[in-house]
C-alpha cells in the first residue's frame, strides 16, 4: 500500500482565493511526522509546514495551514490568499518514528490564475 | 551557511558510462539522504546516512548504485554502467538529528543518459 496518497494531479485556483490540496497517509506507527514541500519549476524542494502526530493543534505557517484529521489519516494543505508565485508542484511526505526514510506522494500541480 | 549544494547540476552521459555526483550538506547536519525523482513523480528514497554510516538503502536500488560519506560531511553517489532508465533528477537532502526536523534539499543533479 502507498504510504502517501495525493489524489489531485492538478488544481487551479483564482488569485487571492484559498485552495486545499489533499493528502492521505497510511501508517501503523502511532508516532510520525507529516510534511509539505513546494517544488517550483526551478526544481528545488522547499519545506512549507510540519505536523506531528501528537500535536493537538493544526500547524500554521503564514498563509499555509495543515488540516490534520488523525482518525481519517488525512493531512490536507490549505493555502490562503493564493498568489501567482504559488504555482508549483506540492508534495506531501511522512516520516515514521520507527525509521529514517521520508515517504513522498506523487504531488499536486497547482496553477494560480490571475 | 549557503544550504545544501550539489555538483554537477546537469550531467549528460552515454549508456554504459559511470557517473559520480557530489552533495555538500548543511554543515551542522549529520543526516543525509539521496533521492531520485522522475518526471511527474515525487522523490523516491535511495539511501540514508547518519554521519559516515550508511544506515538505510532502498531495496529497489540496483547494485550499480553506490553511495559514500567518508568523513561524515560531503557524500558521493556513483552510478556504474548507466542505463537510459537512470535518467532522472538526483536530489540530496540533509537534516539535523533533532526529532522530526525537516529536510533541506539541494538543487539536484539532472542526469540524462543517451
Amino acid at each position: 500500500a502507498q504510504k502517501i496518497t495525493q489524489t489531485q494531479p492538478g488544481m487551479f485556483v483564482q488569485e487571492k482565493e484559498a485552495v486545499t490540496l489533499d493528502c492521505t497517509y497510511d501508517t501503523s506507527d502511532p508516532s510520525y511526522g507529516l510534511f509539505w514541500y513546494k517544488q517550483p519549476s526551478s526544481g528545488e524542494m522547499i519545506f512549507l509546514i510540519y505536523q506531528g502526530s501528537y500535536d493537538q493543534q493544526n500547524a500554521t505557517e503564514g498563509r499555509y495551514s495543515l488540516n490534520f484529521q488523525k482518525a481519517r489519516k488525512s493531512a490536507n494543505l490549505v493555502i490562503s490568499a493564493s498568489q501567482l508565485g504559488d504555482s508549483a508542484m506540492y508534495f506531501c511526505a511522512m516520516r515514521e518514528s520507527t525509521g529514517n526514510q521520508f515517504y513522498f506522494g506523487t504531488g499536486t500541480s497547482l496553477t494560480v490564475i490571475p | 551557511d549557503t544550504g545544501v549544494s550539489q555538483d554537477p547540476r546537469h550531467k549528460i552521459t552515454k549508456r554504459g558510462q559511470n557517473v559520480t555526483f557530489r552533495c555538500d550538506p548543511i554543515s551542522e547536519h549529520n543526516r543525509l539522504y539521496w533521492y531520485r525523482q522522475t518526471l511527474g513523480q515525487g522523490p523516491e528514497f535511495l539511501t540514508y546516512f547518519q554521519n559516515e554510516a550508511q544506515l538505510e538503502k532502498s531495496r529497489l536500488l540496483s547494485d550499480r548504485f553506490s553511495a559514500e560519506r567518508p568523513k561524515g560531511s560531503f557524500s558521493t553517489l556513483e552510478i556504474q554502467r548507466t542505463e537510459q532508465g537512470d535518467s532522472a533528477m538526483y536530489l540530496c537532502a540533509s537534516r539535523s538529528g533533532l526529532h522530526y526536523n525537516e529536510q533541506f534539499f539541494g538543487p539536484g543533479t539532472r542526469l540524462t543518459v543517451l
